[in-house]
């Protein structure tokens, strides 16, 4: 089955520091690649959509000089936090969307917490 | 605007005994619908998709749901759970194309012995 990789799977940076967190589609092509965040106990809200060569979109709210995305390759998008603050720490998933399909396969998640 | 309503957000089940979670949407057209799994600090998995066609889909670990397009509805069901079923159910819409998913709040599920 398609399978994507998020990682690290932890992290936790001071404040002020940026943190990278790479999503990789291993067994398939991804153009379009969604981060999602989600605060304890709560629900998984988007982010932004990432697509293959081109800027991501972003959700109303989202600052996007904050959440930097890169998606370089039909395999991998990257998510930097810029200058992270306590209230950045959270749950941060990745999804890919199977190039010409429908259904998105989910990484595991990213757990950042910024001291 | 779109958006998905789960309306319970706790359940407290008997083991061995059948669940209902509810699930409503609000979008244009009819979206893709799904239901996902989430244990303690852990990822997303799958349980069952509706894209088109038979409106009662089998899904994974015994639930089913069943599309309900004149309620706006898609209810995840069990007909006996287990303990192992305890964990957080998210309901998820999406409107095709380059969309992403939306969410909603959550159901967490309690499992009584």
């Amino acid at each position: 089955g398609a399978v994507v990789s998020q990682h690290p799977s932890r992290v936790i940076c001071k404040s002020g520091t940026s943190v990278k967190i790479e999503c990789r589609s291993l067994d398939f092509q991804a153009t379009t690649m969604f981060w999602y965040r989600q605060f304890p106990k709560q629900s998984l809200m988007l982010m932004a959509t990432s697509n293959e060569g081109s800027k991501a979109t972003y959700e109303q709210g989202v600052e996007k000089d904050k959440f930097l995305i890169n998606h370089a390759s039909l395999t991998l998008s990257t998510l930097t936090v810029t200058s992270a603050h306590p209230e950045d720490s959270s749950f941060y998933i990745c999804s890919a969307r199977v190039t010409g399909g429908i259904r998105a396969f989910f990484g595991q998640g990213t757990r950042l917490t910024v001291v | 605007a779109q958006s998905v309503t789960q309306p319970d957000i706790h359940i407290t089940v008997s083991e061995g005994a059948s669940l209902e979670l509810r699930c409503n949407y609000s979008y244009g057209a009819t979206p893709y619908l799904f239901w996902y799994v989430q244990s303690p600090g852990q990822g997303l998995q799958l349980l069952l998709k509706y894209f088109s066609g038979d409106t009662l889909v089998q899904g994974i670990k015994g639930f089913e749901a069943e599309f309900k397009r004149s309620q706006s509805s898609f209810n995840l069901r069990k007909p006996s759970v287990h303990w192992s079923d305890a964990a957080e159910y998210f309901c998820a819409a999406s409107g095709g194309g380059a969309d992403g998913l939306t969410f909603g709040k959550g159901t967490h599920l309690i499992i009584q012995p």
